[in-house]
């Protein structure tokens, strides 16, 4: 099993750039969502989606899209790459949004963007 | 307010030691709970979910307290494999979403 797959691993952007990290899982998990993290604040939500087709906003959502054309694919896109998202991103899944509550979820590897 | 606070430590124990972190949530509708462990520049995964009642898995005890919403983590004889940084996470009773804290780093010394 792959379980969630993140990709790329690392990634240097310029300031105004935009990108795509991708994200995968092979698990037939509703629940999909993406993080970052940065040091002393945490993982913070950034979008999540409870299915194909659904996605909402977590705490943190400006600069970023994202979308959810199939159970399998949750892509995270920055529209034009800033130095405030320099960041680990990871992306995160669980069977159904009451499984996220109940066994918590499974991680991607991360991917760490450095913008300059 | 941040919804989960941990002191980030970091806790410097020997070998055998018995250590232990509290976290505080602020949300007092909030159902589940867990402890999450993160390696160095790896991510996290899941240690052990939390349960009013208290609950053991090997060398480790989880307890939550409602009254004063805290999460504790017990491990006892620690190893050095259990140096990481140690998660406490609990859910956004508005969505069905998780609230992480800053973590509490932990090395476990020969």
């Amino acid at each position: 099993n792959a379980g969630v797959t993140q990709t790329p691993k690392f990634q240097v952007l310029k300031t105004g750039q935009s990108m795509t990290l991708q994200c995968a899982q092979d698990m037939n998990h509703e629940y999909m969502s993406w993080y970052r993290q940065d040091p002393g604040m945490g993982l913070r939500l950034i979008h999540y989606s409870v299915g194909a087709g659904i996605t909402d906003q977590g705490e943190v959502p400006n600069g970023y899209n994202v979308s959810r054309s199939t159970t399998e694919d949750f892509p995270l896109r920055l529209l034009s790459a800033a130095p405030s998202q320099t960041s680990v991103y990871f992306c995160a899944s669980s069977y159904s949004p009451q499984g996220a509550i109940n066994y918590g979820y499974t991680f991607g590897s991360g991917t760490r963007l450095t913008v300059v | 307010r941040k919804e989960v606070e941990q002191d980030p430590g970091p806790f410097n124990v020997p070998e055998g030691a018995t250590v232990a972190f509290n976290c505080t949530y602020s949300n007092s509708a909030s159902q589940s709970f867990f402890w999450y462990r993160q390696d160095c520049r790896k991510e996290p995964k899941l240690l052990m979910s939390v349960y009013s009642s208290g609950n053991e898995d090997g060398r480790f005890t989880a307890q939550l307290n409602r009254a004063s919403q805290y999460i504790s983590l017990l491990i006892r004889d620690s190893k050095l494999s259990d140096s990481a940084t140690y998660l406490c996470v609990v859910n956004d009773p508005g969505a069905n979403n998780l609230f992480f804290g800053t973590g509490t780093r932990l090395t476990v010394i020969p």
